[in-house]
């Protein structure tokens, strides 16, 4: 079974729109992290949000939060006011507390959404 | 704070030759890992290094490897390059102090083998 699912493989979003990516995950272990990365097309991962299974708080950056919903086993990144430079591919991953292999040290990457922002 | 680097940035090679990739991490991170990403999929874990040993790698032939120096600095070998190994070749590095901490990545070294 995957680990980390992400169901939409592209999305079209008007700019200045909000935009729900979503990420669901599959863990038996009751400490873990969720992260989510930007990658452009240039390449490059870039951190985006952090979640940690204990945060009480959704993680909030800038324009970026993180809709935590610990028994439904979702993580979805929420962009406010979208932007043109927000087109790109973005990766949900998870890190377990107990190594089951898979992953570096337990860090999974889900496969990703392409989201295009359109003017 | 400098982030993570990569050199080089392309790199082409024709069949059956070798690459090395390099990589710096983040000043103080101990433990570095290495990604493949073929055009159009995912992330795929290659290798993981901290404190100079290699604690894990993914699913790739022994025709991979590489090492972690005593700066924390890292490099990845190829061996006997074959086409499919055309990929952008990403590190990340990470602190190490808890299982949560995050791992940054550099910008990628684009490897074409002819």
């Amino acid at each position: 079974a995957q680990k980390i699912t992400q169901t939409q493989p592209g999305m079209f979003v008007q700019e200045k729109e909000a935009v729900t990516l979503d990420c669901t995950y599959d863990t038996s272990d009751q400490s873990y992290g969720l992260f989510w990365y930007k990658q452009p097309s240039s390449g490059e991962m870039i951190f985006l949000i952090y979640q940690g299974s204990y945060d009480e708080q959704n993680a909030t950056e800038g324009r970026y939060s993180l809709n935590f919903q610990k028994a439904r086993k979702s993580a979805n990144l929420v962009i406010s006011a979208s932007q043109l430079g927000d087109s790109a591919m973005y990766f949900c991953a998870m890190r377990e507390r107990t190594y089951s292999g898979g992953g570096a040290d337990g860090l999974t990457f889900g496969k990703g959404t392409h989201l295009i922002i359109q003017p | 704070e400098a982030g993570v680097t990569q050199s080089p940035t392309h790199l082409i090679k024709t069949r059956g030759q070798q690459a090395t990739l390099r990589c710096s991490p983040i000043s103080g991170h101990t433990s570095v890992y290495w990604y493949q990403q073929a055009l159009g999929l995912g992330l795929q874990f290659l290798l993981w290094y901290d404190e100079g040993e290699e604690r894990n790698r993914g699913n790739f032939p022994p025709r991979f490897s590489g090492r972690q120096f005593p700066n924390y600095s890292s490099e990845l070998n190829v061996n006997a390059l074959e086409l499919e190994d055309s990929a952008l070749y990403l590190c990340a590095s990470r602190l190490g102090g808890t299982f949560t901490d995050t791992q940054y990545f550099g910008p990628g070294t684009r490897l074409t083998v002819l």
